[in-house]
């Protein structure tokens, strides 16, 4: 049974950063794209970031390109988003996800919460 | 960046009832739509993917429908446990997208 756990989420100040970790070693992780989504307090889903199996290819919602690094050491079996220059508006619980090959995000970890604010 | 629309954004219905909620693409996407479930200060669970392939352990009185630009999610009959927020995704290309959700009460 897939268990993703995801870490790293907490207060941080508008221009900070954080990065947020997922693992889970029951299953071939390298075999997988995997994925983080987000959901602002109250909204809907929003997906953020996929990087492939082997970690070559990699991409991101346009507000996030140039601020947020996905990356992943197969090694670990874990997943990581860097966070840099943070705005009030990526506040947000953060999900890890595995990614089926057809694009759908087939398993979820718990989410972790990221609050920007002064 | 397709648009991805769900109607009714609320639905209120009662055990036993056939719901139908609806989702558009702002362009065609063939098959690749996915369906989730999520209840408050829950993770979103997917039910339905390509549109209409039931997820494993997912109960059959869910399915999915549709093609190219619109889909549909159907509860066949409504049971208490299915109470909850219910959102669209496609895959066909980046960046994906979600639709706004429907709530069902």
């Amino acid at each position: 049974e897939v268990h993703l756990v995801e870490s790293g989420g907490g207060l941080v100040q508008p221009g900070g950063s954080l990065r947020l970790s997922c693992g889970d070693s029951r299953f071939t992780f390298s075999s997988y794209w995997m994925s983080w989504v987000r959901q602002a307090p109250g909204e809907g889903l929003e997906w953020v970031a996929n990087i492939k199996g082997d970690g070559s290819e990699k991409h991101y919602m346009d507000s996030v390109k140039g601020r947020f690094t996905i990356s992943r050491d197969n090694a670990k079996n874990s997943l990581y988003l860097q966070m840099d220059s943070l705005r009030a508006e990526d506040t947000a619980v953060y999900y890890c996800t595995r990614l089926d090959r057809s694009g759908y995000f087939e398993y979820w970890g718990q989410g972790t919460l990221v609050t920007v604010s002064s | 960046d397709i648009q991805m629309t769900q109607s009714p954004s609320t639905l209120s219905a009662s055990v036993g009832d056939r719901v139908t909620i609806t989702c558009r693409a702002s362009q065609s996407i063939s098959i690749w739509l996915a369906w989730y479930q999520q209840k408050p200060g829950r993770a979103p669970k997917l039910l339905i993917y390509k549109a209409s392939s039931l997820e494993s352990g997912v109960p059959s009185r869910f399915s999915g429908s549709g093609s190219g630009p619109e889909f549909t999610l159907t509860i066949s009959s409504l049971q208490p446990d299915d109470f909850a927020t219910y959102y669209c995704q496609q895959s066909d290309s980046y960046p994906y997208t979600f639709g706004q959700g429907t709530k069902l009460e």
